[in-house]
């Protein structure tokens, strides 16, 4: 079965600065990792997935990440924050294969400080 | 435009008082999933529908029951609600299962009082 931790429940950065979200994996298989985001009052939404192939991935709203086979992390960034960048974070994988459960973490709340 | 409704977006019911939550999709996608979500835990798949085949998770309690009537709708049945019941109902649809994107809707809120 996989699974995901995510570090951090709380993550608060300013305006402009880096936004850095860790996320590690346990899986038995190639996993297939995703960013989701969930802005208040609504459903989540993807920001990126990795399957196969390159190992950095860019997503919607300047975000990215990278996955690390070595670390089993797939850490999500953003150069520079921006006010509606506040909003939760989740990272899921799933095997795409036997076991297609999309396995979540328990979010990262990430508030903008001006 | 919602490609993924949930209605209502608020329910409150009454302890042991059966409750239905729905949801509807017009991106005619083949998988709708039904998710628990409870306050700073990550959402928990009750169950899932893959075309009319009904998939429950093995540690998904027997009050909870789900029909799809057709592509379009899948209702979560909560036979006898309990205080630990209370939480965000999540339901999200994929075209299929594994590597495909999730979408999802705006969830439903469950209070049992």
């Amino acid at each position: 079965a996989q699974s995901v931790t995510q570090l951090g429940s709380h993550v608060s950065v300013s305006e402009g600065a880096l936004v850095l979200l860790r996320c590690n994996y346990s899986s038995s298989v190639p996993p297939y990792l995703f960013w989701y985001v969930q802005y208040p009052n609504q459903g989540l939404q993807l920001l990126l997935k990795y399957t196969t192939g390159a190992t950095l991935v860019k997503g919607i709203n300047g975000f990215e990440a990278e996955f690390k086979k070595s670390e089993t992390s797939f850490h999500l960034t953003k150069p520079s924050a921006h006010m509606s960048d506040a909003a939760e974070y989740f990272c899921a994988v799933s095997d795409g294969r036997g076991d297609y459960k999309l396995s979540f973490g328990a979010g990262t709340t990430v508030t903008v400080r001006a | 435009d919602a490609m993924v409704i949930q209605n209502p977006r608020y329910q409150v019911t009454q302890f042991g008082k059966p409750v239905t939550l729905s949801c509807s999709q017009t991106l005619n996608h083949n998988v709708m999933y039904w998710y628990q979500q409870k306050s700073s835990q990550a959402p928990k798949l009750l169950f899932h529908y893959y075309d009319k085949d009904f998939n429950n998770e093995a540690d998904t309690p027997d009050n909870f029951q789900s029909r799809r009537p057709n592509t379009s709708f899948c209702f979560l049945d909560i036979r006898s609600p309990g205080l630990g019941d209370a939480a965000m109902y999540l339901c999200a649809t994929s075209r299929d299962r594994g590597r495909e994107k999730l979408f999802f809707g705006s969830g439903t809120q469950l209070s049992v009082l």
